[in-house]
């Protein structure tokens, strides 16, 4: 079946730093990459879409110039949190599509002290 | 703008009963999934509904959904302990006319069942 390697799991920065989360699918050429964002206790939320070589699609309300995808190849696409804040804390999970539909990284929990 | 209605929200319930998630959207779609969330972990796959009247049974659990209704249930039989986790509803937005990708997320049933 699909498999979408998301790494890393946890990460814990320092407020004002950048964090890069990475996003692979293993076995299938993803055509479409999506980020969502899940605060505690809450639902999953799209932030963004992105297919391979073209800019992201965001969703209304979440910030380009903080948020930046980079989807490089069918395989692999990239979430860089910028000047992270302690509000950007949350767990952030990929999916990806192919021909499996939908299927969900394991996800990265960042904490911003 | 497609919105995705769960109910219950929150649902203690024992062993050996049965019960019934709902879940309404409310834009046409004919796809719709359901997925398990463990605490802190990510989101397992449990059905995939692709038509009107659509029916999946996997164990205890049982989907269906109702285009026409915008409503899709997930019903469980004779809970046991390890169903206990937070079930989400989400809709392809690819299929409910907006032109949009991805998914849109039920608020989620956070379901105990205790022994």
């Amino acid at each position: 079946g699909a498999v979408v390697s998301q790494h890393p799991s946890r990460v814990i920065c320092k407020s004002g730093t950048s964090v890069k989360i990475e996003c692979r699918s293993l076995d299938f050429q993803a055509t479409t990459m999506f980020w969502y964002r899940q605060f505690p206790k809450q639902s999953l939320m799209l932030m963004a879409t992105s297919n391979e070589g073209s800019k992201a699609t965001y969703e209304q309300g979440v910030e380009k110039d903080k948020f930046l995808i980079n989807h490089a190849s069918l395989t692999l696409s990239t979430l860089t949190v910028t000047s992270a804040h302690p509000e950007d804390s949350s767990f952030y999970i990929c999916s990806a599509t192919g021909i499996y539909g939908y299927t969900f990284g394991s996800g990265t929990r960042l904490t911003v002290v | 703008e497609l919105k995705v209605e769960q109910n219950p929200l929150f649902l203690s319930m024992q062993e050996g009963k049965n019960y019934t998630i709902y879940c309404n959207y409310s834009t046409t779609s004919d796809r719709l999934y359901w997925y398990r969330q463990d605490p802190g972990k990510s989101l397992e796959s449990l059905f995939v509904l692709l038509s009107n009247g659509a029916v999946k049974q996997e164990g205890r659990l049982m989907a269906s959904l109702d285009t026409k209704a915008r409503l899709s249930t997930l019903h469980i039989t004779a809970a046991v302990h390890d169903l206990s986790a937070t079930y989400f509803c989400a809709v392809d937005r690819r299929y409910s006319g907006g032109g949009a990708d991805g998914l849109t997320f039920g608020k989620g049933t956070h379901l105990i069942i205790q022994p």
